[in-house]
């Protein structure tokens, strides 16, 4: 039960896209359509933005949307804003389990 | 208003017991999966356990099985969290979560504040 590996950080200027990788193995992200993401904002409890890889939760801004491909997902923030950087984190279901990613510190320069 | 309220947490010595409890409105508890989730402080996520919406599916992490046991009351609409041999290694602040479904769909879309559970001698 290993947690997923996402890039410790990541960062675009205002207006630009970011994308954030999510790795994990066949047992996971690659086994399942149950792949989500969150938004953490520092104090703050965290926010789901991305559920069963590519859905978005009402009120979630469509700049957001999410892919996978084998045994990685990823989380792609098009058109970055300041209120964008946060840490965010990927989840997968692995079979009774669920596991969540290292997280990914997005910083907008 | 969708609310996920947690208690129970606090300053307790290793190999003690606490157990957290999660109340919850404004939804159909009993239609939902619910989870627990801990965060060491600056630290990441980490799921410790999940339970089905009528309890026929329970998971728990590595780090916690046999230790804690997750449980239900949908007449109270309340999700508990019964931790047993607690470790120093166990201190993190506890969210209850929302399943978006019935079963595991690996997706929490309702968090609480959270509940510090602090073990320590």
């Amino acid at each position: 039960q290993s947690a997923l590996t996402q890039p410790p950080s990541a960062s675009g200027s205002p207006g630009q896209s970011v994308t954030i990788s999510c790795t994990g193995t066949s047992s996971d992200v690659g086994g399942y359509s149950y792949v989500s993401w969150y938004q953490q904002h520092p104090g703050k409890a965290p926010k789901l933005m991305i559920y069963e890889v590519t859905k978005r939760p009402s009120g979630v801004p469509d700049r957001f949307s999410g892919s996978k491909s084998g045994n990685t997902a990823s989380l792609t923030v098009s058109g970055l804003q300041a209120e964008d950087e946060a840490d965010y984190y990927c989840s997968s279901y692995a079979g009774i389990n669920n596991v969540f990613g290292t997280g990914t510190k997005v910083t907008v320069l | 208003e969708v609310q996920l309220v947690e208690s129970g947490g606090g300053l307790v010595q290793p190999g003690r017991s606490l157990r957290l409890s999660c109340t919850a409105s404004g939804f159909s508890f009993d239609d939902y999966a619910m989870h627990w989730v801990r965060q060491v402080s600056g630290k990441g996520l980490e799921w410790v356990s999940g339970i089905s919406w009528n309890s026929g599916s329970i998971g728990y992490a590595d780090s916690v099985k046999g230790r804690f046991t997750i449980s239900r009351d949908n007449a109270k609409n309340s999700l508990y969290l019964q931790m047993n041999s607690l470790r120093a290694e166990d201190t993190a602040l506890y969210y209850c979560v929302k399943d978006i479904c019935g079963g595991d769909c690996a997706a929490f879309d309702i968090w609480g504040q959270g509940t510090m559970v602090t073990v320590s001698s």
